[in-house]
């Protein structure tokens, strides 16, 4: 089965810091997002990435950017941590031409920011 | 750009009884529309999927979903929940060549003895 792996479950930030939560995938999946779900508003897509050093925005990249260097693993970057990007956070993996808008997600990190 | 309605937040069945979520969209063309569970403290896992074809279509677990064009619906069922179905139920949409999904903003599903 593919994997997908959040490197935190829970993380507790203070406003201001520089946040990296990161999102590692076993099975050579060409594409990898980057979503926050809060209540109420669902999934919403932060970034994706369909290559190495490529990268979209999605629909709420301000205040986020993206980071990646190796085909398996996707970093997502707080650059001035504040209290309103207080979420889960979903990384997910796909495959590009076996199963199209197949998407595996990771088990989240819910990131705190005080 | 497409968009996903999901206009139950919150949904209790009682085990045994039938089960009907409701998803609505809005694009132009032939959508792609996907049904993704959450369990508690879980990741997103795909039920199943529309790309063309059958309008009926089934998925694990038991579940299966129709798209209806002409009401622009893919709404999901089961004839008789398990309690292990108690999740968060999300309704999405792809298009042809774009990767990235649109998701509705899910429907809790709380199962009653």
């Amino acid at each position: 089965d593919v994997k997908v792996t959040q490197s935190s479950r829970y993380l507790v930030k203070r406003t201001g810091e520089k946040v990296f939560l990161e999102c590692v995938q076993d099975m050579d999946h060409e594409n990898m997002f980057w979503y926050r779900q809060d209540p109420g508003l669902g999934l919403r897509l932060i970034y994706f990435s369909y290559d190495v050093k490529m990268k979209e925005k999605g629909d709420i990249p301000e205040g986020y950017s993206v980071s990646r260097e190796k085909k398996e693993r996707f970093s997502l970057i707080l650059e001035s941590a504040s209290t309103n990007q207080t979420s889960m956070y979903l990384c997910a993996s796909s495959s590009a031409t076996t199963a199209p808008g197949k998407l595996f997600f990771g088990s989240g990190t819910q990131l705190s920011v005080l | 750009a497409q968009s996903v309605t999901q206009p139950d937040i919150h949904i209790t069945v009682s085990e045994g009884a039938s089960l009907e979520l409701r998803c609505n969209y809005s694009y132009g063309a032939t959508p792609y529309l996907f049904w993704y569970v959450q369990s508690p403290g879980q990741g997103l896992q795909l039920l199943l999927k529309y790309f063309s074809g059958d309008t009926l279509v089934q998925g694990i677990k038991g579940f299966e979903a129709e798209f209806k064009r002409s009401q622009s619906s893919f709404n999901l069922r089961k004839p008789s929940v398990h309690w292990s179905d108690a999740a968060e139920y999300f309704c999405a949409v792809g298009v042809v060549g774009n990767e990235k999904l649109t998701f509705g903003t899910g429907t809790r599903l709380t199962i009653i003895p």
